[in-house]
C-alpha cells in the first residue's frame, strides 16, 4: 500500500464548477497534513494545513478524518487560475519533519 | 526575494560527469530539506538538515550522493558519477524548527544524457 494515495486525475472542469479531491495516508503516526499546489514545471506551494476541526480558506475548504485516515479537499466556485496539479501531503510521523508527497491530481478547469 | 533560492536552476551534464546544486534557505529557517521530483511523481524525501546537522537520509540517497550544510545557512547537493537516473527535479525546502510548514525553491532541473 502506497504511504499516501489520491484520486487519479485529471480531472476537467468547466468555471464555476466544485470540485473534491481525496487522499488516504497509511500512517497512523501522520500528525501535520497538508494540500500543496504545484504549477507546470513550478515548485510545490502550500494552499493549506488541514485540521481535525476542517477548515476553510474562502473558496477552498479540507477536512481530516484521522479514524479512516482520509483528507479532502473542496473547491468551490473552480477559476481558471485554480488549474494546477495538488498534492496532498502528510508528515512522516515522529519528530522527522519529512514529508510524505502524493502524486497529484492534475485539475483543469475550462472556459 | 526573500524565499528559498536554489542554484543552477537547470543542468545538463554527461553521464558519469559530477553537479553540486545549492540551496539557500529562507534566513531565520532552521531546517533544510531535498527531495527529487520525477515526472508524474510527487516530490520524494532524500535528507533533512537541522541547523549543520544531518539527521535524517532516505534510502534514495545513495552512496552516490551527499549533502552538506557546514555553517547551517545554505546547502549544497552533490552527485557523483551521474547516471541516467539522476535526471529529476531537485527541490529544497526550509522550515522554522518548531514550525511544519515547509516552503520550497524552484528547483533544480537535471538531465543526464
Amino acid at each position: 500500500r502506497k504511504e499516501v494515495e489520491q484520486d487519479p486525475g485529471p480531472f476537467n472542469v468547466p468555471e464555476g464548477a466544485t470540485v473534491a479531491f481525496n487522499c488516504t495516508y497509511s500512517n497512523s503516526a501522520s500528525q501535520s497534513f497538508f494540500w500543496y499546489r504545484q504549477d507546470c514545471r513550478k515548485e510545490p506551494k502550500l494552499l493549506m494545513s488541514v485540521y481535525s476541526s476542517g477548515n476553510e480558506d474562502g473558496r477552498f475548504t479540507a477536512q481530516l478524518n484521522r479514524a479512516s485516515q482520509y483528507i479532502s479537499l473542496l473547491i468551490r466556485d473552480s477559476k481558471l487560475s485554480d488549474s494546477a496539479t495538488y498534492l496532498c501531503v502528510v508528515d512522516y510521523g515522529g519528530s522527522q519533519g519529512n514529508l510524505i508527497f502524493g502524486k497529484g491530481t492534475k485539475l483543469s478547469v475550462k472556459p | 526575494d526573500t524565499g528559498v533560492s536554489q542554484d543552477p536552476r537547470h543542468k545538463i551534464t554527461k553521464r558519469g560527469q559530477n553537479v553540486t546544486f545549492r540551496c539557500d534557505p529562507i534566513s531565520e529557517h532552521n531546517r533544510l530539506y531535498w527531495y527529487r521530483q520525477t515526472l508524474g511523481q510527487g516530490p520524494e524525501f532524500l535528507t533533512y538538515f537541522q541547523n549543520e546537522a544531518q539527521l535524517e537520509k532516505s534510502r534514495l540517497l545513495s552512496d552516490r550522493f551527499s549533502a552538506e550544510r557546514p555553517k547551517g545557512s545554505f546547502s549544497t547537493l552533490e552527485i557523483q558519477r551521474t547516471e541516467q537516473g539522476d535526471s529529476a527535479m531537485y527541490l529544497c525546502a526550509s522550515s522554522l524548527m518548531t514550525a511544519e510548514t515547509q516552503y520550497f525553491g524552484p528547483g533544480t532541473r537535471l538531465l543526464v544524457l
